[in-house]
């Protein structure tokens, strides 16, 4: 398998634009989540799925974030309009069922200049 | 509200020495606890992880500590290498108490340096 894929792996971006980020998830995981990751802030959760139905996006910042999953096999995150602090890592992972390990995807960073 | 706090935020350890990284937690649902390990510029990966049915798992030079009754967990390297140098997060996982099923709580991180 080839892991859990993410693209692009570098966006940058001016402030105000939209920004896709992409996920492909470990075939036959039923757990599908997106991370954000900064100096300031460290590893904070932003949304997950479970069988492709969002369960908690308490993480989410604002409005400016959303996230689909379509299918069993493709995740996005979208953030519209994108803002100088919105700059960070953005991880996505996968796992099979509760107790499974995540598995991580190799980030996009993202600046917004 | 981080619901696992971890320290230190930063260790320095000479090769051959022991690292010790601690984490402790408030939600008694929590009942996975994993570690997990991030080199630059790669994601984090699972490195090893307990149940609170046990109290302390080895794996190689990996041990984890944990303690009920505190509501600690701590992870042991044991002849540390330079090859450790990486970022370590703890975590919590369980149902119940405002957590949610399939969710990890991660500390805040600990950056390792081991010096050869």
């Amino acid at each position: 398998d080839a892991g859990v894929i993410q693209s692009p792996r570098h966006e940058v971006t001016e402030m105000g634009q939209e920004v896709t980020l992409r996920c492909k998830p470990i075939s036959g995981h039923d757990y599908l989540f997106w991370y954000r990751q900064t100096m300031m802030r460290g590893l904070e959760l932003l949304i997950y799925f479970n069988n492709n139905v969002p369960i908690d996006d308490s993480g989410m910042p604002e409005d400016r974030f959303s996230a689909k999953m379509p299918n069993a096999s493709f995740s996005t995150l979208k953030i519209q309009p994108s803002e100088p602090r919105d700059s960070a890592v953005y991880f996505c992972a996968s796992s099979g069922d509760y107790y499974n390990e995540q598995f991580f995807g190799p980030g996009t960073r993202l600046t917004v200049l | 509200q981080q619901q696992v706090k971890q320290s230190p935020q930063s260790l320095i350890v000479q090769k051959g020495g022991i690292s010790i990284i601690n984490c402790a937690y408030e939600n008694t649902a929590f009942d996975y606890f994993p570690w997990y390990q991030q080199f630059p510029g790669k994601g984090p990966a699972l490195l090893i992880a307990i149940r609170p049915d046990v109290s302390e798992k080895k794996e190689g030079r990996f041990t984890i500590s944990f303690n009920k009754s505190a509501k600690q967990f701590s992870l042991h390297i044991m002849d540390s290498q330079p090859g450790d140098s990486a970022t370590y997060f703890c975590a919590a996982s369980g149902e119940g108490r405002g957590s949610t099923l399939g969710r990890l709580y991660f500390g805040r991180g600990t950056q390792l340096t081991v010096w050869p």
